[in-house]
């Protein structure tokens, strides 16, 4: 079936390091890929998705490329902030005429001054 | 815009009890799903709904239900409430129909708690 590994967590930063989070799925077909954020006491938001092999999604500096040759979608962000403290979802999309998401754990960061 | 709306934000309820948990999507909004999130087992997909018809399910007990209403409007019912449905349920909406690659809007959530 289909499903979503992240990498677990806390990861634990300093202001202005640099962040990576992994995540790999399994998948039939060409899934389209997410990442949500969840801050303190808050639903999901979206922070960034692609919907094809290749394709780079971005927003509020952080980054991740769609690579299907490792089933991959790996967050970036060059240098992090206080702010950026929350909880990362990766997820998938998997079918046709549906909104049904596939979640990973998640992974908490938390970013120190 | 008004964002998804998700009421009541927290309720205690006792096992056995029946429980209405309601769901207003973002006007223009007619896809509506829900999802139950706990520590161990992390966000799990309960029902969408999309213009009143329900068009997915998760791997939930009959226990769990849900419907649409002609307004978008959503509301999930969990029934005979087990001391495991202690979560907190949110509520997503979309433009709908377009399929993979849609951007969900989460509600803040409704925070059940079974004693």
């Amino acid at each position: 079936g289909n499903s979503v590994t992240q990498m677990e967590g806390p990861v634990t930063l300093s202001e202005e390091a640099f962040l990576t989070i992994n995540c790999t799925y399994t998948a039939t077909g060409y899934p389209s890929l997410f990442w949500y954020v969840q801050y303190p006491g808050e639903g999901l938001q979206l922070l960034l998705k692609a919907t094809k092999a290749d394709d780079k999604g971005s927003n509020k500096g952080f980054e991740a490329t769609y690579r299907k040759e490792t089933t991959s979608f790996h967050l970036e962000k060059g240098s992090v902030q206080v702010s950026d403290s929350a909880v990362y979802f990766c997820a998938l999309n998997a079918g046709i005429n549906t909104d049904k998401l596939i979640f990973g754990t998640g992974t908490r960061l938390q970013v120190f001054p | 815009k008004a964002g998804v709306t998700q009421t009541p934000r927290y309720l205690i309820k006792t096992r056995g009890q029946q429980v209405t948990l309601s769901c207003s999507p973002i006007s223009g909004h007619r896809s509506v799903s829900w999802y139950q999130q706990t520590p161990g087992q992390g966000l799990q997909f309960l029902f969408e709904y999309f213009s009143e018809t329900q068009r997915n399910k998760g791997n939930f007990p009959g226990r769990f239900s849900g419907r649409q209403f002609s307004n978008s409007r959503s509301e999930m019912n969990v029934s005979t409430l087990e001391l495991g449905d202690s979560a907190l349920y949110l509520c997503a909406s979309s433009l709908g129909g377009r399929g993979r690659g849609e951007k969900l809007f989460f509600g803040s959530g409704t925070q059940l708690s079974v004693l």
